[in-house]
């Protein structure tokens, strides 16, 4: 299996901080990379796909960026719903894998 | 916006086998693959299995042997069984839709189901 670790695991922001979210691959995943974002006690939600790919609907203050093994999720300008756990997923090889999470917490 | 909803018992004796429901909407249950993937209370997320109409099948090898995805379309509904369950399958239970390009993400979710493994 493709292993999928993000760093760090958490960070504190405050509201218009650049956040910036790493996820490293196991081995070299192309482009299939996607990243999701979850608020408590809802389904994650897709923002980014093919590792840069904004998803429609989601506010441009996300971009995504990287290849092979290393990528990140940027966000711009933290908003206060922004405040969530932040998971990316790989889809080179079955089985699919997703990173551990990254938890924004306020500062 | 495509809504997606899981059903199923809320709770399963250890041993027993849990069954769940994912009843999509009919126009588009022929046209893409649809996955189930599964959250442990507070932890991460687990990607299952997929399924499409044409009975293309992939299952995540550390649930190979347990599990079977299914699908209905006549009922508009994709099922999973997990048989011989522990306390390690106790989870909140998504489908999902693959979205339709060449790198294979989930664009909607159900709510989620949660199911408890406990006597």
């Amino acid at each position: 299996d493709i292993q999928m670790t993000q760093s760090p695991s958490s960070l504190s922001a405050s509201v218009g901080d650049r956040v910036t979210i790493t996820c490293r691959a196991s081995q070299s995943i192309s482009s299939y990379l996607s990243w999701y974002q979850q608020k408590p006690g809802t389904a994650p939600k897709v923002l980014i796909y093919a590792a840069s790919s904004l998803q429609s609907g989601v506010p441009s203050r996300f971009s995504g960026s990287g290849s092979a093994t290393d990528f990140t999720l940027t966000i711009s300008s933290l908003q206060p719903e922004d405040f969530a756990t932040y998971y990316c997923q790989q889809s080179y090889s079955s089985p699919w894998t997703f990173g551990q999470g990254t938890k924004v917490e306020v500062k | 916006q495509v809504q997606l909803q899981e059903s199923g018992p809320g709770l399963v004796k250890p041993s027993e086998t849990l069954s769940l429901t994912c009843t999509v909407p009919g126009d588009s249950i022929s046209r893409y693959y649809w996955s189930w993937i599964r959250q442990p209370p507070g932890r991460g997320l687990e990607w299952i299995g997929y399924i499409f109409h044409s009975g293309n099948i992939d299952y995540n090898p550390s649930l190979k042997s347990r599990l079977t995805i299914s699908i209905d379309t006549s009922k508009n509904q994709v099922s999973l069984r997990l048989t011989s369950v522990t306390a390690a399958d106790t989870a909140i239970y998504y489908c999902a839709r693959k979205a339709i390009t060449m790198v294979h993400y989930f664009d909607y979710w159900g709510q989620g189901t949660l199911v408890t493994v406990s006597s």
